[in-house]
């Protein structure tokens, strides 16, 4: 059973960080592109982030660039992502996913089940 | 950046009738577009993706369809547990990922 499981998320001032992990099993994790997803209180998802199998290609999105840093470690089944300067807006459910092989003409296919952060002072 | 509209933002109808959830790119995505369920307090679920194709375990009264700009999620006869918000996703600047802002199907 392919399995994603987030740890990290809590409250944390502005201007403050915070490190997430996502440790996986069920699946063969250096076979997979991986994305972090948030979804603020009462609105939609955001794409955030996403890492390619090796790490050679890495992407953020406008909102986090610069102050997010996704990684990943495959001999630990295991995808980061290391938050600095917090902002208010940051506040979301985060989401650690998977993306199904095949790039364009495919799926995010898996889904952790989140960990909240609230940036709050 | 490649924006999605979702309409309607709600749709109200009962168990048993047709749901028909439309996605408007601002400019072509090709058939590169996935479709996600989301209830409340879960992760999201991929129903659809390349634009028809239903995901592992996906019932087959759910179906995609479209290309270029517009598509649209059809539930062919609503079942209780498809109360739900429906995102989609555009994937042609993969993995630069971008979501709908979401259609709520309520009873």
């Amino acid at each position: 059973e392919v399995q994603l499981v987030e740890s990290g998320g809590g409250l944390v001032k502005p201007g403050g960080s915070l490190r997430f992990s996502c440790i996986v099993s069920g699946f063969t994790f250096s076979d997979y592109t991986m994305t972090w997803v948030r979804q603020a209180p009462g609105k939609g998802l955001e794409w955030v982030s996403s890492i390619s199998r090796s790490s050679v290609y890495i992407h953020y999105s406008d909102s986090v660039k610069g102050r997010f840093t996704i990684s990943r470690d495959n001999a630990k089944n295991s995808l980061y992502l290391q938050m600095n300067s917090l902002r208010a807006e940051d506040t979301a459910v985060y989401y650690c996913a998977r993306e199904s092989v095949g790039g364009v003409r495919a799926g995010t296919d898996s889904w952790g089940q989140g960990t909240q952060v609230t940036v709050s002072s | 950046e490649i924006v999605l509209t979702q309409s309607p933002a709600t749709l109200s109808l009962s168990p048993g009738e047709r749901a028909t959830l439309s996605c408007r790119a601002s400019q072509s995505v090709s058939t590169y577009l996935a479709w996600y369920q989301q209830k409340p307090g879960q992760a999201p679920r991929l129903l659809i993706y390349d634009a028809s194709n239903r995901a592992t375990g996906v019932p087959a009264r759910f179906s995609g369809s479209g290309s270029g700009t517009d598509f649209t999620l059809t539930i062919s006869s609503l079942e209780p547990e498809d109360f739900a918000v429906y995102y989609c996703q555009q994937r042609s600047n993969w993995p630069r990922l971008t979501f709908g802002g979401g259609t709520k199907v309520e009873i």
